[in-house]
């Protein structure tokens, strides 16, 4: 069965401190790597897509991604309290197949 | 782009009524759209995969006469939920993925259901 596991949290850091969330997969075919965010009582919300080995940066948020170790990281730097939500990394298996894989999703609290 | 909309927001129905919901991309044709229901504090539960035109493919323990889901065209994915039960109660999300750039879903607002 292939599983997505996070670390649930609640990961809390101060403002202005660097968040990192952590994402291991179990399928090591796997090809591409989401990570969303959702506040309470709200839909997903995509916020990073990573198909490549390395480093992907947009704005505060860079993503990780080791396939090799089959490792999928989210870094957001200078977190600010609109920050807090929880983070979920998502895994398509293959890309001919539809169904993403979703982890439990980690939850953030940035405290000011 | 890459917007997704939901309607009804949120809905209370009486046990025994049907209850629909539309999923619509607004801005691309969506090949393939998603549902998925979320219990509190829960993470999100895939119920079905519909591609247009076809017949939507159920995942395992999800009734598929209780849940009746239509992809009638590029842009529209219906959920009805039939002779809804208390246990229904649930918030129910669409996606949506345009098949032809990338892999993403998109995700609508989301639909909360209380079934009284």
């Amino acid at each position: 069965q292939k599983e997505v596991e996070q670390n649930s949290g609640p990961l809390s850091v101060p403002e202005g401190a660097i968040a990192s969330l952590n994402c291991t997969y179990s399928d090591r075919g796997s090809q591409s790597f989401f990570w969303y965010r959702q506040y309470s009582g709200k839909s997903p919300e995509l916020i990073m897509s990573i198909y490549s080995n390395g480093d992907k940066e947009d704005g505060r948020f860079t993503a990780q991604l080791n396939k090799a170790s089959q490792y999928v990281s989210l870094l957001i730097r200078d977190s600010q309290p609109s920050d807090s939500a929880t983070y979920l990394c998502a895994v398509n298996p293959d890309n001919y197949g539809q169904n993403f894989v979703f982890g439990p999703g980690t939850r953030l609290s940035v405290l000011p | 782009g890459a917007v997704v909309s939901q309607h009804p927001s949120r809905v209370i129905c009486k046990s025994g009524t049907s209850v629909k919901i539309e999923c619509r991309s607004l801005d691309f044709q969506a090949t393939t759209m998603f549902w998925y229901r979320q219990f509190p504090k829960k993470s999100l539960m895939l119920m079905a995969t519909s591609n247009e035109g076809s017949k939507a493919t159920y995942e395992q323990g999800v009734e598929k006469d209780k849940f009746l889901i239509n992809h009638a065209s590029l842009t529209l994915s219906t959920l009805t939920v039939t002779s809804a039960h208390p246990e229904d109660s649930s918030f129910y999300i669409c996606s949506a993925r345009s098949g032809t750039s990338g892999y993403e879903q998109y995700f609508g607002p989301g639909t909360r259901l209380t079934v009284t």
